[in-house]
């Protein structure tokens, strides 16, 4: 089964600092990717997809993620965050054909200071 | 176009009482998924649905906990009876196909006192 292992429980940033948030994965072959984005109150929103083809993904709100397979990883990054960027950052794994299930991460809270 | 809608937002309960929570996907999506979410234990898949068919409940907590998709527009979550360890926030979301890309409800926040 897949799993999926988000190191950092919290990071806090300094607004207009970049940030790269790290995803590691555990799946046999090759898998989904995603990030979501829960702010407070809300559901999670999709920031970006791995599929497959390049493995530098473009996502919404200036935020792109690389897969690197030799690494299993998938981190998230932004060269500048913005006040706005303070949420939660969840990194999900599924599997490629059959059902859709798709296993999350426990979550990184991100905290942006002036 | 309407994202997948939940009902209510917010439950608060006694123990012991029957809660039912209730979820509209997006209009076309085959699958459906129920989540709990809390502090301690993040965000667990309880069950779901794929063409309205239940394929893995494996998540389900205990027989206190049933879901039901009775058509392709409407899902229900019961839980019976409630305990306060059932406080969560529950989302329903929805996805198409091969997409693997899932839809979050606004979620449910439900309080069993």
């Amino acid at each position: 089964a897949q799993s999926v292992t988000q190191p950092d429980i919290h990071i806090t940033v300094s607004e207009g600092a970049s940030l790269e948030l790290r995803c590691n994965y555990s799946y046999g072959a090759t898998p989904y990717l995603f990030w979501y984005v829960q702010s407070p109150g809300q559901g999670l929103q999709l920031l970006l997809k791995y599929f497959s083809g390049d493995t530098l993904v473009q996502g919404i709100k200036g935020f792109e993620a690389e897969f690197k397979r030799s690494q299993s990883s998938f981190n998230l990054r932004k060269p500048s965050v913005h006040w706005s960027d303070a949420a939660e950052y969840f990194c999900a794994v599924g599997a490629q054909g059959g059902y859709q299930k798709v296993t999350f991460g426990i979550g990184t809270k991100l905290q942006v200071i002036p | 176009d309407a994202g997948v809608i939940q009902s209510p937002r917010h439950e608060v309960t006694e123990m012991g009482q029957e809660v039912t929570l209730r979820c509209k996907p997006i209009s076309g999506h085959n699958s459906l998924f129920w989540y709990r979410q809390t502090m301690m234990r993040g965000l667990e898949l309880l069950i779901y649905f794929n063409n309205n068919v239940p394929i893995d409940d494996s998540g389900m907590p205990e027989d206190r906990f049933s879901a039901k998709m009775p058509n392709a527009s409407f899902s229900t979550l019961k839980i019976q009876p409630s305990e306060p360890r059932d406080s969560a926030v529950y989302f329903c979301a929805s996805s198409w196909g091969g997409q693997e890309t899932q839809y979050f409800g606004p979620g449910t926040r439900l309080l069993v006192l």
